[in-house]
């Protein structure tokens, strides 16, 4: 069985420029999560999808971050303009069922220069 | 604001010892705790959860649960230098199914 898949692994842009993420979780999950690691601070909740509703998105820290999850399947999280302090590294996790095991994605590091 | 602490590390033990890594919370209603295991440049993936006040054992790890004290931990038996990863706490908040997590502890066991 696939695990939880992650486009690109790594991405180096500059500043002002639109960088777009893409997670397949496992077949079947329809649940999907969105989380941030900054350098040396924790994982942090960005947004959580049930199919292709967003159950919540208090994660978000502002209007530059956009994630779809169009026909309940795959994710994208867009994050335009990018700015430096965006830096770090993007985990997808989903899970079959709410308050359970997390699988997560090998994550998508991004640098903003 | 919902916060899990860990100390980060790194913790260093030799083979074959007891590894203990240790995690609190502050939200006293938290119903469901994980320990997550990252190798470096890895996924995180999830090698225990605990609900219940006391100790759960699953072949060399063992979680222990304190809600009194908001307090939780993993001990890794018979440590071996393939156990040296980041373990990462996760805890539901009361009411909640998202996993607040701690910054991860870096264990490091040497030969």
């Amino acid at each position: 069985e696939a695990g939880v898949t992650q486009f690109p692994s790594h991405s180096v842009i500059e500043k002002g420029q639109t960088v777009t993420l893409r997670c397949d979780p496992i077949s079947g999950h329809d649940n999907l999560y969105w989380y941030r690691r900054v350098m040396g601070k924790e994982i942090k909740f960005l947004l959580h999808f049930v199919k292709e509703s967003k159950q919540d998105e208090s994660g978000m820290p502002n209007n530059r971050f956009l994630a779809e999850r169009t026909g309940g399947t795959y994710s994208t999280l867009k994050v335009q303009p990018a700015e430096l302090e965006d830096s770090g590294v993007y985990f997808c996790a989903s899970s079959q069922y709410r308050a359970g095991e997390l699988f997560f994605g090998e994550g998508s590091r991004l640098t903003v220069l | 604001q919902k916060e899990v602490e860990q100390n980060s590390g790194p913790l260093s033990v030799p083979e074959g010892a007891i590894a203990s890594l240790n995690c609190t919370y502050s939200d006293r209603g938290s119903q469901s705790f994980f320990w997550y295991r990252q190798y470096s440049g890895k996924s995180p993936e999830l090698i225990m959860f605990i609900y219940s006040n006391g100790d759960k054992e699953d072949g060399r790890f063992t979680a222990q649960l304190n809600k009194a004290s908001q307090y939780v931990s993993l001990l890794i038996r018979d440590s071996q230098p393939s156990d040296s990863a980041t373990y990462l706490c996760a805890v539901n908040g009361e009411g909640s199914y998202i996993p607040t997590f701690g910054r991860g502890t870096s264990l490091i066991v040497h030969p």
